[in-house]
């Protein structure tokens, strides 16, 4: 089973500011990583596939990066509608999928 | 529109049973194998099982193995969790998610998800 670890559990940040959420794998992935973002009440939104691909009408401002064990979720310029839990989840090893415990990105 | 409707959730006793749904529609439902995620109170999301494109072939988590079953009606477009010896700890959101795309050997990310269902497992 691979573990996925996602750090930090809470992110404080200011609205303007950037965001930089990082994923660990216990162990290699090769690019086969997505990030989701869940607001309350919600169903999870899929924003990045293949650890760098934004989904179809994710803004420019969410950006993936890494492969192997090593990920990053980085927003450049904090809007309102960004606080929110995010997950990243590994399909490397489909059909056991596995997904972080989440970051929640909160107004600092 | 791709769009996946849940239905079935509720209130079960300890040991119960329930039949989870999830109506597919906009996209072409048997090419694609499909799947289950649930999210207790509170928490983060968990895989429970996914079933191929023509339902031969099924897995699952340990925390539902022996317990679910999932299974599918591709001329219905619809997917099904057949959930039996219900647990507190299965209380949950129960969500069906498409996949981004497959192969003939694996799936992808999931690209589209159904808006849940809730399970609640109490006395």
């Amino acid at each position: 089973e691979i573990v996925m670890t996602q750090s930090p559990a809470t992110l404080s940040v200011s609205p303007g500011e950037r965001a930089t959420l990082s994923c660990r794998a216990s162990q290699s992935v090769s690019s086969n990583l997505a990030w989701y973002q869940q607001k309350p009440g919600q169903a999870p939104r899929l924003l990045i596939y293949g650890a760098s691909t934004r989904a179809t009408g994710i803004p420019a401002r969410f950006s993936g990066s890494g492969s192997g064990t090593e990920f990053t979720l980085t927003i450049s310029s904090l809007q309102s509608e960004d606080f929110a839990v995010y997950y990243c989840q590994q399909y490397n090893d489909w059909p056991l999928y596995s997904f972080g415990q989440g970051t929640k990105l909160e107004i600092k | 529109e791709v769009q996946l409707l849940e239905s079935g959730g509720g209130l079960v006793q300890p040991g119960g049973s329930l039949r989870l749904s999830c109506a597919a529609s906009g996209f072409t439902f048997s090419s694609y194998a499909m799947s289950w995620v649930r999210q207790a109170p509170g928490k983060g999301l968990e895989w429970v099982s996914s079933i191929s494109a023509r339902g031969g072939s099924t897995y699952y988590a340990d925390s539902v193995k022996g317990r679910f079953t999932i299974s599918r009606d591709n001329s219905k477009n619809t997917l099904y969790l057949q959930m039996n010896s219900l647990r507190a700890e299965d209380t949950a959101v129960y969500y069906c998610a498409k996949p981004g795309y497959c192969s003939s050997t694996s799936c992808s990310h999931f690209d589209y998800w159904g808006q849940g269902t809730l399970v609640t497992v109490s006395s």
